[in-house]
């Protein structure tokens, strides 16, 4: 089955600095992979995602690379602040038929001001 | 996110006692999930279910049961087979084969201790 690593484990910046999230998946057919944002005490909420048929997407300051050869997606948060300290799941899945999501451990960011 | 309920929002239970977690949607999602979260670790899957009157094991599974006899909802039962029970539970759902109508949402979860 799937499985999904995600590095670092703990990652701290400066306010405005930028922050990279790593993850790699072993099934290739993976084809869709999703980034959520944890606060503490609160729900994941998902900030953005990617299928396997583009190589990159952006939202204002996140973005998320697919490399499909090597089977890593990477989390960019750009200009960093202090509201973006939180855990950061990434997640993949073989959206055919009914499948579940295989989560990566977390990462811990911490932007200080 | 907002259709998605979980209650309580903190549950207390005994030893030797069975409790049950409740989780409604009103997304008209057909699959269903629920995740254990420990203090500063990952989600780890316990059940999930793909339709009505179906569900199967997740990763850690034993000393926790679940039912689907309607699609909105997928109650949680901690039993008392469940020796270390306390953590954060979340409950989750998504339509899957649906293309960009398949993110998975998760509840607000429950804080579940251990008297």
């Amino acid at each position: 089955g799937e499985n999904v690593e995600q590095h670092p484990s703990t990652l701290s910046v400066q306010e405005g600095d930028s922050a990279v999230i790593k993850c790699t998946y072993s099934d290739s057919a993976s084809n869709y992979f999703p980034w959520y944002k944890q606060e503490l005490g609160k729900r994941p909420q998902l900030i953005i995602d990617i299928r396997s048929n583009v190589g990159e997407k952006k939202d204002q300051r996140i973005a998320v690379t697919l490399n499909k050869t090597a089977k890593h997606f990477s989390l960019h948060i750009t200009e960093t602040q202090p509201e973006d300290s939180a855990v950061y799941f990434c997640a993949a899945i073989k959206d055919t038929g009914f499948q579940k999501l295989v989560f990566g451990t977390g990462t811990r960011l911490l932007v200080s001001p | 996110d907002g259709g998605i309920t979980q209650s309580p929002k903190y549950l207390f239970r005994k030893e030797g006692q069975n409790v049950t977690l409740s989780c409604e949607q009103n997304l008209n999602h057909d699959a269903m999930y629920w995740y254990r979260q420990d203090p500063g670790q990952g989600l780890r899957l316990i059940y999930y279910s793909q339709i009505v009157n179906d569900f199967q094991k997740g990763d850690i599974a034993e000393g926790y049961s679940v039912s689907r006899e309607k699609k909105e909802s997928f109650p949680l039962t901690v039993t008392s087979a469940q020796k270390n029970p306390t953590a954060f539970y979340l409950c989750a759902s998504r339509n899957p084969g649906q293309g960009d109508q398949e993110t998975q949402y998760f509840g607000p979860g429950t804080r579940l201790l251990v008297l």
